[in-house]
């Protein structure tokens, strides 16, 4: 499971509130990655960073912002949570895999459902 | 923009049978994954193709990859009851900082027995 956490696992949020989901890594990698899952789409990446203090949005980071303040945590906040944002939220990390190449893993997910 | 399609979307097929999941892409990559996931549960690494002509095989699943057509498939052979799951390709856009993923929207797999 490349030692990935995220937490909480379940949220249930009003409309308009900041929320705050946390991933950590135990494994010292350098890329992390945001993604929210929603039927129909796939992944979609929100944003992702390349180190500490190090991040860039993906291709749906309106409405999130990211902060990267030690190697093992990425924090993902919505500043003021709106329904679109009910999603699954997945955390990954870019690793070398035992068979070859680079391959991004990922954590458990987080289910967020905004009322 | 990159667009990666999957086809079929939804693969209702009987034990024994054998198909083909097709994962075709809009822009020049070498770097194809394919990942499965069950109900409610997280993302898993299958296969990582990283040049034109690749192909990787695990058990009953084998993926190539095609660059030059954008295309990658992943072949099923016998299917199994426990190869129903959600199967997802996604291309890689490597760039200064990292490899970012772009994915297809998925094709739910259900193996009848």
């Amino acid at each position: 499971d490349a030692g990935i956490t995220q937490s909480p696992r379940h949220k249930v949020t009003e409309t308009g509130t900041p929320v705050t989901l946390r991933c950590h890594q135990t494994e010292n990698h350098r890329y992390m990655y945001w993604y929210r899952q929603d039927p129909g789409h796939g992944l979609r990446l929100i944003h992702y960073s390349y180190g500490v203090k190090d991040t860039d949005k993906g291709e749906v980071s309106d409405g999130y912002s990211v902060s990267r303040s030690k190697t093992e945590d990425f924090l993902l906040t919505l500043e003021s949570a709106t329904s679109s944002q009910t999603s699954v939220y997945f955390c990954a990390i870019s690793a070398f895999r035992a068979s070859g190449g680079v391959a991004q893993y990922f954590g458990p997910g987080t289910r967020l459902l905004v009322l | 923009e990159l667009k990666v399609e999957q086809n079929p979307l939804f693969l209702s097929m009987q034990e024994g049978k054998n198909y083909t999941i097709y994962c075709n892409y809009s822009t020049t990559s070498d770097r194809l994954y394919w990942y499965r996931q069950d109900p409610g549960k997280s993302l898993e690494s299958l296969f990582v193709l990283l040049s034109n002509g690749a192909v990787k095989q695990e058990g009953r699943l084998m993926a190539s990859l095609d660059t030059k057509a954008r295309l990658s498939t992943l072949h099923i052979t016998a299917a199994v009851h426990d190869l129903s799951a959600t199967y997802f390709c996604a291309v890689g856009l490597t760039g200064e900082y990292g490899n970012k993923l772009v994915f297809g929207a998925g094709t739910i797999l259900r193996v009848k027995s």
